[in-house]
């Protein structure tokens, strides 16, 4: 079936680290990828977001590309900051599941000053 | 603020009983999603109701129900509560026809169900 595949956390970082989120999927079909974030106490929100195969999408210093080679859109920030500290969720949408969007389980991220 | 509002924010409440969680999506979004938040089980999709109707289910029990009325503010009712029932219950709204992979999902800060 279809399904995302983040890696745990939590991940712990120094404030101005390279930040890699990995993520993973597999759809039957061409899906939409997209990254949500979710800071302590508020709802979910989106980051960015690719609708095709090579697409980069990017907000706020953070960036991921849409590699159909390898089924996956990671996550990357250059420098991080404290207030970066969250919780990530990649996700996918298919035509073929009726456009729900399928999750994964969330990455949280630490970053330390 | 994602213009998603839900009201409560926090619902405490006995096993055996029934609560009803509000939301009312962005101006003009005609989708509204319901998601559980737990712990052990992570972020479920429930149910997707568009312009009144329901789209589509996700992983809602029997027990569960909503619906959605004409002015487009929704409403989750869960009955028979269980201790397992604690979560974070989230709605989010999108625009345009339902299910386009193009419309953003906005959330509501939650309802913080506690069940005792």
């Amino acid at each position: 079936g279809n399904s995302v595949t983040q890696m745990e956390g939590p991940v712990t970082l120094s404030e101005e680290a390279f930040l890699t989120i990995n993520c993973t999927y597999t759809a039957t079909g061409y899906p939409s990828l997209f990254w949500y974030v979710q800071y302590p106490g508020e709802g979910l929100q989106l980051l960015l977001k690719a609708t095709k195969a090579d697409d980069k999408g990017s907000n706020k210093g953070f960036e991921a590309t849409y590699r159909k080679e390898t089924t996956s859109f990671h996550l990357e920030k250059g420098s991080v900051q404290v207030s970066d500290s969250a919780v990530y969720f990649c996700a996918l949408i298919l035509m073929d599941s009726n456009y729900q969007l399928i999750w994964g389980a969330g990455t949280k991220l630490i970053i330390k000053p | 603020d994602s213009g998603v509002t839900q009201t409560p924010k926090h619902l405490i409440t006995a096993t055996g009983q029934r609560v009803t969680l509000r939301c009312s999506p962005r101006s003009g979004d005609l989708s509204v999603y319901w998601y559980q938040q737990s712990l052990d089980q992570g972020l479920q999709f429930l149910i997707q109701y568009y312009n009144g109707e329901e789209r589509a289910k996700g992983n809602i029990l029997e027990r569960f129900s909503a619906q959605q009325f004409p002015d487009l503010h929704s409403e989750l009712n869960l009955s028979s509560l269980e201790l397992g029932d604690s979560a974070l219950y989230f709605c989010a709204s999108s625009g345009g026809l339902a299910g386009s992979p193009y419309n953003e999902q906005f959330f509501g800060p939650g309802t913080r169900l506690t069940v005792l």
